[in-house]
């Protein structure tokens, strides 16, 4: 059974930093693309970033590029997503999910990500 | 990016009936798209992908279409079960992009 635990989620402050986690199983993490999307309180979804498989290329919503950065651990069977210079805007839900050619059939219950003084 | 819009953005139905939710993309994006539902507190269900293939495990009262521009989700014969928000989405090009949403609500 596919399985997706995010982690990290909490309060942090304008300009703060955090580093959510997602640790995968009952799949070959290292042979599947994954990403990160999220939904502010009562919004709809956005898509963040993604990895593949091996690490090699990310892709990544222009509101979140060059402060968010997307990495695995393959051994470890392990998504992560390091925020930096968080805004108040980027106050979501973060699920982590693993792709099949751009949809996403298996998510995460998600970890929530407050932003503010 | 390509933007997604979604109508209606609430939809007031019945047990029974036959809905339809359009979704337009800003541009052409072939068959690059897939449906989700989504329950209050819960992540996104996938229903249809490449525009009109259901998902495995999804009910066959769920169908899609559409091609480029202009694609639809219809539910026939609404179930208890399918009152939720339903979002469109599409992988033709990065940034991949969401609709706003449709709410199916009970009449």
């Amino acid at each position: 059974e596919v399985q997706l635990v995010e982690s990290g989620g909490g309060l942090v402050q304008p300009g703060g930093s955090l580093r959510l986690s997602c640790a995968a199983s009952g799949f070959t993490f290292s042979s599947y693309w994954m990403s990160w999307v999220r939904q502010a309180p009562g919004k709809g979804l956005e898509w963040v970033a993604n990895i593949k498989y091996d690490g090699s290329a990310k892709y990544y919503v222009d509101s979140v590029k060059g402060r968010f950065t997307i990495s695995r651990d393959n051994a470890k069977n392990s998504l992560y997503l390091e925020m930096d210079s968080l805004r108040a805007e980027d106050t979501a839900v973060y699920y982590c999910a693993k792709e099949r050619y751009g949809v996403w059939v298996y998510w995460g219950q998600g970890t929530l990500v407050t932003v503010s003084s | 990016d390509i933007q997604m819009t979604q109508s209606p953005s609430t939809l007031s139905a019945s047990v029974g009936d036959r809905i339809t939710i359009t979704c337009r993309a800003s541009q052409t994006i072939s068959s690059s798209l897939a449906w989700y539902q989504q329950r209050p507190g819960k992540a996104p269900k996938l229903l249809i992908y490449q525009a009109s293939n259901l998902e495995s495990g999804v009910p066959s009262r769920f169908s899609g279409s559409g091609s480029g521009t202009e694609f639809t989700l219809t539910i026939s014969g609404l179930q208890p079960d399918d009152f939720a928000t339903y979002y469109c989405q599409h992988y033709n090009v990065y940034p991949w992009t969401f609709g706003q949403g449709t709410e199916v609500e009970i009449k």
